[in-house]
């Protein structure tokens, strides 16, 4: 099976940095997703990591590293409109199962 | 551009009755996901799809069925509910398995009394 752990909640301040922990025990891994949910509405996809390393995209950046089974999402200068729910999802090795953590819920104050 | 539309938004229901959720995506997505999520647990896979006619179990199956007849769409029933059930239920698709995006519907909140 997959297990994962993310924090429950996080609080930063607008235009700082934040970083998202993400830590997965699994079974068999084809690859990390990192989705935004804002209260109400559905998840949408921010990145995808199977490879070791760091992705930027923006203001985002996803890191993973395989042998540590850790993953991070790094949010820069951010944004009132940043306060939402990040996921961090796991897929499968046969690739047809995503399983979610629980959901890191991102408070960004003035 | 739809995407993924889920019917109904909202629905209200006693114990015991049952009722269908429809699923429907215009991306022509081979695979297609049923997900609940409850506070604090986050999204849980339900059942799903890899093609037209298919269905697999998730990881929390027991007190639904699906069906995928037609590939666009994808239906969650509730036989008999429970205020177990009581959840916000969401779809998704994606082209394909692996490493391809999942879209999400924007989900039904089912209360079940």
């Amino acid at each position: 099976g997959q297990n994962i752990d993310q924090p429950t909640e996080m609080t930063a301040t607008e235009g700082a940095i934040v970083q998202i922990n993400c830590t997965y025990q699994t079974s068999g891994f084809n690859g990390l997703f990192w989705y935004q949910q804002h209260a109400g509405e559905a998840p949408t996809f921010l990145s995808y990591n199977v490879l070791d390393g760091l992705e930027e995209k923006g203001r985002f950046s996803s890191f993973l590293s395989r042998s540590k089974g850790y993953s991070y999402l790094l949010l820069k200068e951010l944004q009132m409109k940043d306060s939402a729910s990040y996921l961090c999802a796991v897929i499968n090795n046969a690739g047809n199962m995503l399983t979610f953590g629980g959901g890191t819920r991102l408070m960004v104050k003035p | 551009n739809a995407g993924v539309t889920q019917t109904p938004k909202f629905r209200v229901l006693k114990t015991g009755q049952s009722m269908t959720l429809l699923c429907a995506q215009d991306m022509n997505h081979e695979y297609m996901y049923w997900y609940r999520q409850d506070p604090g647990m986050g999204l849980r896979l339900i059942h799903y799809s890899v093609g037209e006619g298919t269905t697999a179990k998730g990881e929390v199956p027991d007190g639904y069925n699906v069906s995928r007849l037609k590939k666009q769409n994808f239906l969650l029933g509730l036989e008999s509910a429970a205020p177990s059930q009581t959840s916000v239920y969401f779809c998704a698709s994606s082209r394909q398995g692996g490493g391809t995006e999942a879209f999400f519907g924007q989900g039904t909140r089912l209360t079940v009394v």
